[in-house]
């Protein structure tokens, strides 16, 4: 089974704090991805990394960054974390796949991150 | 970039009817359509894909038809039940690695 787990549940920060948010897969995946999901709004993705060292922004990087030094971690950072930022984050990884094939992403559990 | 719209937000269903969730896509290259279902305090899993060359695909209970033309494509969820009851999104894909998510439904299946 595909495992992929986050670092905290829940987490509570204050307003200009900087915050790492961190992601582990056991699966060997090449592709990893942070999301955020607000009320109807869906899942909209932050990054997505497909390689260690390799990153991609996504539809809604600004106020974010991230780290993957390893294949199986992928950490996003919020440099100063402001109450707009207060959301579930959710990580998620994947096989690389070419275009004639598709990859399933597996979910971490989420982070309900609040910032008061 | 793509940009998946998805309908409706709520959706009511007494037990054992039906429910039909419908998505449009803007990137005429999207070649890969999947449906993610959350349930309460979970976390998304995917049920069921399509890709662009195939026109429906079945599942036991759960369907995806594919317009290319149109582009739109639904969930059909037949003799639903309780555990039915979820959030559902759709996902648009050119590549099959990166997804485009829509906003969800929120499937309440009455008992």
């Amino acid at each position: 089974d595909v495992k992929v787990t986050q670092s905290s549940r829940y987490l509570v920060k204050r307003t200009g704090e900087k915050v790492f948010l961190e992601c582990v897969q056991d699966m060997d995946h090449e592709n990893m991805f942070w999301y955020r999901q607000d009320p109807g709004l869906g899942l909209r993705l932050i990054y997505f990394s497909y390689d260690v060292k390799m990153k991609e922004k996504g539809d809604i990087p600004e106020g974010y960054s991230v780290s993957r030094e390893k294949k199986e971690r992928f950490s996003l950072i919020l440099e100063s974390a402001s109450t707009n930022q207060t959301s579930m984050y959710l990580c998620a990884s994947s096989l690389w796949v070419d275009r004639d094939r598709s990859g399933e992403q597996y979910f971490g559990p989420g982070t309900r991150l609040t910032v008061t | 970039g793509e940009n998946v719209e998805q309908h409706p937000s709520t959706l009511s269903v007494q037990e054992g009817d039906s429910a039909v969730i419908k998505c449009t896509y803007s990137d005429s290259a999207s070649n890969y359509f999947p449906w993610y279902k959350q349930e309460l305090g979970k976390r998304p899993q995917l049920i069921i894909d399509i890709r662009s060359n195939v026109g429906e695909k079945k599942d036991q209970r759960i369907a995806v038809t594919l317009n290319k033309t149109a582009k739109h494509f639904s969930l059909h969820i037949t003799e639903t039940q309780p555990e039915d009851s979820a959030v559902y999104f759709c996902a648009a894909s050119t590549d099959g690695n990166k997804l485009v998510f829509g906003a969800g439904t929120i499937l309440r299946v009455k008992s």
